[in-house]
């Protein structure tokens, strides 16, 4: 069946550290891509949306890869601020019945 | 303003009461969703709402039921809940097949006692 696969749970890091967050994903149809992100007392919320292989998305300093070959999508960031720190969230939109695939979460956690 | 309201955001109960979790969106928004929020397993999917009364199982219903008698209003019911229902549960809306407009309420953290 589809999936969404984020293995990794946790991420501490120091500011000015290099993010890099990777997901992979499984389906036989058509999908489209995105990173949400969770701060601390809120709901998730869209940060990047990946439509295009191989094409990158960006926004707030994140940036957002995918490559259909390895059926891979990555969030990084060059240099993280404390304020980064929030639970990030790679899913897949399904072309079939229009619902998300959700990753399990990765918790960054950026120490001062 | 895009919003989704989630009443009430804190709510203690005991084992066997019954519970409702509201929601409600003000962007006309046809599909509504109801999320539970665990430690370590992400965002489980219990119900999916295309629009009023038509209402389907997501991941893990088992335990819940849900109303939508307005495109605006979609609430969650826990009949005689359950420990292992304690959670953090989310609302969120977006027009159909459009995740780039998906919107989450603020949550509402459930103890089951």
């Amino acid at each position: 069946g589809d999936s969404v696969i984020q293995m990794q749970g946790q991420v501490t890091l120091s500011e000015n550290d290099f993010l890099f967050i990777n997901c992979t994903y499984s389906t036989t149809g058509y999908p489209t891509l995105f990173w949400y992100v969770q701060y601390s007392g809120e709901g998730p919320q869209l940060l990047l949306q990946v439509t295009t292989a191989n094409n990158k998305g960006s926004s707030r300093g994140f940036e957002a890869t995918y490559d259909k070959g390895t059926t891979s999508f990555h969030l990084q960031k060059t240099s993280v601020q404390e304020i980064d720190s929030a639970v990030y969230y790679c899913a897949m939109l399904m072309d079939s019945n229009y619902q998300l695939i959700w990753g399990s979460g990765t918790k960054l956690i950026i120490k001062p | 303003d895009m919003k989704v309201t989630q009443m009430p955001r804190y709510l203690i109960k005991r084992m066997g009461e019954n519970v409702l979790l509201e929601c409600g969106q003000d962007m006309s928004h046809e599909t509504m969703y109801w999320y539970r929020q665990d430690p370590g397993l992400g965002l489980q999917l219990i119900y999916i709402s295309y629009d009023v009364d038509s209402n389907s199982e997501g991941d893990i219903p088992k335990g819940y039921r849900v109303s939508r008698k307005k495109r605006e209003h979609f609430s969650l019911i826990l009949d005689s809940a359950k420990t292992n229902q304690t959670s953090v549960y989310f609302c969120a809306s977006n027009y159909r097949g459009r995740a780039e407009t998906l919107y989450f309420g603020s949550g509402t953290r459930l103890t089951v006692l």
